[in-house]
């Protein structure tokens, strides 16, 4: 198995564009996580999605934020327009869905926003 | 509300000396635990997890942690470190009853002095 697929894997684009950053889960899970880690607030659960359909969405930090999830096998997480602040490395990640599961996460990509 | 605390942000021990990295947790209902390791510029990895099956886990890479229930502790041990042990360590925590996202606490960057 490939894994949890992200890309790009790092981004660099200037402030008010638009950013879409992409997702594939492993094949089989059911959930996929979209998580935000910074210097300053560590590791932050921002949405999930079981089946494709948004769970939770509680962490996604203000309007300028979107993700959908068109088909089991694909994730976008736009920032529309982006910010200096939201510099940061998005992680992806994936299971099954069962309590004890752990969670498989992808490389990442790393967003700077200058 | 679930939370996460590793005391420590950044841990030092030689070579070969044990590896103790501390993680108290919070949650209302008997938690899911789990220990990641990150490798610079890389993604999430699982060392190992707490699902209430034995309270001592072992790991990989040589790694063991203890869920305390009295002490709400689940503090992550190696008994000689390794200088490929060098990396970032988080602890997260979910609470039973679904697939929820994971709260992570804010790391320990753990360095291996040779």
């Amino acid at each position: 198995d490939a894994g949890v697929i992200q890309s790009p894997r790092h981004e660099v684009t200037e402030m008010g564009q638009e950013v879409t950053l992409r997702c594939k889960p492993i094949s089989g899970h059911d959930y996929l996580f979209w998580y935000r880690q910074t210097m300053m607030r560590g590791l932050e659960l921002l949405i999930y999605f079981n089946n494709n359909v948004p769970i939770d969405d509680s962490g996604m930090p203000e309007d300028r934020f979107s993700a959908k999830m068109p088909n089991a096998s694909f994730s976008t997480l736009k920032i529309q327009p982006s910010e200096p602040r939201d510099s940061a490395v998005y992680f992806c990640a994936s299971n099954r869905g069962q309590v004890e599961d752990e969670q498989y996460f992808g490389p990442g990509t790393r967003l700077t926003v200058t | 509300a679930q939370s996460v605390t590793q005391l420590g942000s950044h841990v030092s021990v030689s070579e070969g000396a044990l590896v103790l990295l501390r993680c108290n947790y919070s949650s209302s209902v008997p938690p899911y635990l789990f220990w990641y390791v990150q490798y610079p510029n890389q993604g999430l990895q699982l060392l190992l997890k707490y699902t209430s099956a034995a309270t001592l886990v072992k790991g990989i890479n040589g790694f063991e942690a203890e869920f305390k229930k009295s002490e709400t502790s689940f503090h992550l041990t190696k008994p000689s470190a390794h200088m490929s042990d060098a990396a970032e360590y988080f602890c997260a925590v979910k609470s039973g009853g679904g697939a929820d996202g994971l709260t992570f606490g804010k790391g320990t960057h753990l360095i291996i002095q040779p």
